[in-house]
């Protein structure tokens, strides 16, 4: 069966501190996988997707980015902080073959930026 | 872009009752998913209309799908504790998936 791994759970980082948030899948290959973010009261937003090894795409320009450097693991970093970062991170993925594309998410890391 | 807005944003009823949750998009769609969101965890997928369905069930959960208003509405039936959740709709179908601001539901005891 597919499991999906997202670390880690919470955070506390410092305003200017870099981000790396780690998220892996098994028991599939060649997945879609999917950063969400989260913040309070204003549902989810789709930050980066990705159909392949480094091929990835961004919704909302911004200061984090994401790499794909190997097919089932996807990571978000951030060079610099800002406070306007916090919020919980979700990563998903969906099963590369066409279909209907239901996502299935990890268990969130939550990121507070002081 | 918000593909999906749910409404209410928040609905509070007793346990037992029904709870009705709307959603409209804009553009056309593929599909409408569902999902469900624990506090402080990640969404779980409930249910999935195609754009050629006008209604689904799953349990206690019906959807139905009007693609001449854009609309979608959830009902939850004979509703349990265990159902306060946030509850998201999402769309169009192909990806990416676009996720409304969802609506609160809490069921009280």
């Amino acid at each position: 069966s597919q499991t999906i791994h997202q670390w880690p759970a919470t955070l506390v980082q410092p305003v200017g501190s870099p981000l790396s948030l780690e998220c892996t899948v098994e028991g599939t290959s060649n997945p879609n996988l999917y950063w969400y973010r989260q913040a309070a009261g204003r549902g989810l937003q789709l930050l980066f997707y990705s159909v392949g090894i480094g091929q990835i795409s961004s919704e909302v320009p911004q200061n984090l980015s994401a790499s794909r450097p190997q097919d089932r693991q996807f990571i978000l970093s951030s060079k610099k902080l800002l406070l306007s970062d916090s919020g919980f991170y979700l990563c998903a993925w969906t099963s590369g073959a066409s279909g209907a594309n239901v996502l299935t998410f990890g268990a969130g890391s939550r990121l507070t930026v002081l | 872009s918000q593909q999906g807005e749910e409404d209410p944003q928040a609905l509070s009823i007793q346990e037992g009752e029904n709870a009705t949750m709307n959603c409209s998009y804009k553009t056309s769609i593929n599909n409408l998913q569902w999902y469900r969101q624990n506090s402080g965890r990640g969404l779980v997928h409930l249910i999935l209309i195609r754009s050629n369905e006008r209604e689904k069930h799953s349990g206690r959960l019906r959807v139905t799908l009007d693609t001449s208003k854009k609309s979608s509405s959830l009902l939850i039936t004979a509703s349990r504790a265990a159902d306060t959740a946030s509850y998201f709709c999402a769309g169009p179908g192909n990806t990416p998936l676009v996720f409304g601001k969802g609506t609160r539901l809490s069921v009280i005891a």
